[in-house]
């Protein structure tokens, strides 16, 4: 059973273009999270989705940024216009149920903006 | 609001001794607690929860929590370190009762298990 599947690992993208982070959940998980992690601040959370919803965006930037789980399909973070201030390692995380079911995250993603 | 604190970002055992890493956790109701650990350019991987019953949670590796709801507190702790349990340690928190809340996770605890 493969894990939550993250790709690519590494990307570096030059300000101003456009990123796409790609998460694919466990099988058989529908509730699939996403986190930024930053150097000396711990793991924030972004957005909350299950398929073809958004449960919750509240720690997602208004502009710029975009997730979307489609019914078929990997879950998409989208970063628009990318700054120097996005370089950080984003984790996808997917769950069986929302409630105290555990997370299972992926190996992230290390964007760079040059 | 519910929110996680790790007091210490670094803690430092010497190989064979027990190891405590320190989480205190806030939420307005009852809290699932977990406990998750994160290797070099690795995702995290879970270790340990606790739902409801016992106070002490057996996890992975050797690994256990002690919930404490009077210190709102859930440390973690091994009675004998290995080397190869150095790594970044995240405690995290739900409040059971906030519907579909995500996970808040603390700023994490960089574990060194010196030879």
């Amino acid at each position: 059973n493969a894990g939550v599947m993250q790709n690519p690992r590494h990307l570096v993208r030059r300000r101003g273009q456009e990123a796409r982070l790609r998460c694919s959940p466990m099988k058989g998980h529908s509730h699939v999270y996403w986190y930024r992690q930053l150097p000396e601040e711990g793991l924030k959370f972004m957005v909350y989705l299950q398929k073809e919803n958004i449960i919750d965006e509240s720690g997602m930037p208004k502009e710029r940024f975009s997730a979307e789980f489609p019914k078929e399909g990997p879950s998409i973070l989208r970063i628009q216009q990318v700054v120097r201030g996005d370089s950080a390692a984003y984790f996808c995380a997917s769950s069986l149920s929302g409630d105290n079911s555990p997370l299972h995250f992926g190996n992230g993603t290390r964007l760079t903006v040059t | 609001a519910q929110s996680v604190a790790q007091p210490e970002d670094q803690v430092n055992v010497a190989e064979g001794n027990p190891l405590t890493v320190k989480c205190t956790y806030s939420v307005s109701g009852n809290p699932y607690l977990f406990w998750y650990v994160q290797y070099p350019n690795r995702g995290l991987q879970f270790l340990l929860k606790y739902i409801t019953g016992d106070n002490l949670v057996k996890g992975s590796y050797g690994f256990e929590a002690e919930f404490n709801k009077s210190q709102t507190s859930f440390h973690l702790k091994k009675p004998s370190a290995l080397v190869s349990d150095s790594a970044l340690y995240f405690c995290a928190v739900r409040d059971r009762n906030s519907g579909n809340t995500p996970l808040v996770f603390g700023k994490g605890t960089r574990l060194s298990v010196i030879a």
